[in-house]
């Protein structure tokens, strides 16, 4: 079935170092989104990607949907003691968009 | 309420026992969303409701699993003879109408299978 690959699998970086993660896949993909999730929470939505090379920012946050449809990436610069979290790429393949597609996350930590 | 709440937040069952997870959408929200997410793994999708109707239920892993939204707000997800792989965290997301708005998800209900 379909796979998001997402990497790296965790991260641990000073305060104020800037951080990319991607997500990958095999298949092409109508959009792509990011999702952060604390602890004993659900994800919340960070950033949506609707076009084929769309780059996209939100705050400290930049993400690009990928030319070939089948990858995205999310930057974040600065970063600050609250960017700690798990951060989740997310895929819709279908046209009819019945089902989103997440990835296994990338778990970030960032010592002051 | 102004998000998405889901009960209980916790829930621990003995092997074979039948749970029943609640979750009530943003009001005014068309669509919702069960997710199913193992420790150390990202949400994967169960089912999706438009309103009352039950549109896609692909993702649901066994006929033990079953999803009810019968006036379109409150929806419950039951799992009838819990087995030990069923202990995840059952997500719930809805949105405003339809699969390409934003999603907003609950906090989770954390099911222990015993």
């Amino acid at each position: 079935g379909q796979q998001l690959n997402q990497s790296p699998q965790s991260m641990f970086i000073q305060e104020g170092e800037d951080v990319s993660m991607n997500c990958t896949s095999s298949s092409i993909f109508n959009t792509w989104l990011w999702y952060k999730q604390d602890p004993g929470e659900g994800p919340v939505l960070l950033i949506a990607l609707y076009k084929a090379g769309e780059l996209t920012s939100n705050g400290r946050l930049t993400a690009q949907f990928g030319i070939t449809r089948k990858d995205s990436f999310l930057n974040i610069s600065a970063s600050i003691p609250s960017d700690v979290g798990i951060y989740f790429c997310a895929g819709e393949y279908n046209q009819a968009g019945t089902a989103l597609i997440f990835g296994k996350g990338t778990t970030l930590s960032v010592s002051s | 309420g102004a998000g998405v709440s889901q009960s209980p937040r916790y829930k621990v069952a003995k092997r074979g026992q039948d749970v029943a997870l609640r979750c009530d959408p943003i009001s005014g929200h068309v669509s919702l969303f069960w997710y199913q997410q193992a420790l150390g793994q990202g949400p994967e999708f169960l089912t999706y409701f438009q309103n009352e109707a039950q549109l896609d239920k692909s993702g649901l892993p066994s006929d033990r699993f079953f999803a009810e939204r019968p006036e379109g707000s409150v929806s419950t997800l039951k799992i009838q003879r819990t087995q030990q792989e069923d202990s995840a965290v059952y997500l719930c997301a809805s949105s405003l109408d339809g699969i390409r708005d934003i999603q907003y998800f609950g906090a989770g209900t954390r099911l222990s299978v015993l």
